[in-house]
């Protein structure tokens, strides 16, 4: 069945590092969204992308929507520790389903 | 976040109880969801609720039963759970139901079921 992976799975990266990941699909996507979630807490959305090629950036991050439409992408610059979290990718294929990705659990060590 | 509030947050139950989680949203939205999220497992769709309409019931045990008494509120009534139930219980919401539309989380109940 349709599944997001997401790569890396896990992330140890010193701070002030930048850190990139990204999520890929066996299916096209019309959305793509980023959310994090820290411990104890439910996801929060970080950036939502719409159209393939799309490059937005929320701060300190950037996020792209692929050409191919089956991935995106999620770049965080000059990382500090209350980055910490888990990353998760998400959003609805060309057939409607919403998925959410498997997740990047990030530590960044001070 | 304080847009989603759900209660309580930790939750511990026996198999043959019954309780209920809740689930409060603040942003005069229309769509309202339940997932579960294990660990090492993406979050897994469960209920979807558009104004106060069950839209998608995604092979969910029976043993969950899902409320939606209006668009503000959704509740998920829990009995005769299993072990593997345990799990974070998260509820969610959007302007719409269409899936193009970013989803707004509460914190999440932790279920521990003994």
């Amino acid at each position: 069945g349709q599944q997001l992976n997401q790569s890396p799975q896990s992330m140890f990266i010193q701070e002030g590092e930048d850190v990139s990941m990204n999520c890929t699909s066996s299916s096209i996507f019309n959305t793509w969204l980023w959310y994090k979630q820290e411990p104890g807490e439910g996801p929060v959305l970080l950036i939502a992308l719409y159209k393939a090629g799309e490059l937005t950036s929320n701060g300190r991050l950037t996020a792209q929507f692929g050409i191919t439409r089956k991935d995106s992408f999620l770049n965080i610059s000059a990382s500090i520790p209350s980055d910490v979290g888990i990353y998760f990718c998400a959003g609805p294929n060309t057939g409607n389903q919403f998925y959410f990705g498997t997740g990047t659990s990030l530590t960044v060590i001070p | 976040e304080t847009g989603v509030t759900q209660t309580p947050r930790h939750l511990v139950m026996g198999m043959t109880n019954k309780k209920s989680l809740k689930c409060e949203q603040h942003l005069g939205h229309n769509a309202m969801y339940w997932y579960k999220q294990s660990a090492k497992k993406p979050l897994e769709l469960m209920f979807v609720y558009s104004l106060e309409e069950r839209v998608e019931n995604n092979s969910v045990p029976s043993r969950f039963s899902p409320e939606c008494p209006n668009s503000s509120h959704l509740f998920l009534h829990l009995h005769t759970l299993q072990p593997e139930d345990s799990a974070l219980y998260l509820c969610a919401s959007s302007w719409t139901r269409y899936s193009n539309q970013p989803q707004h989380f509460g914190d999440g109940t932790r279920l521990s079921i003994l």
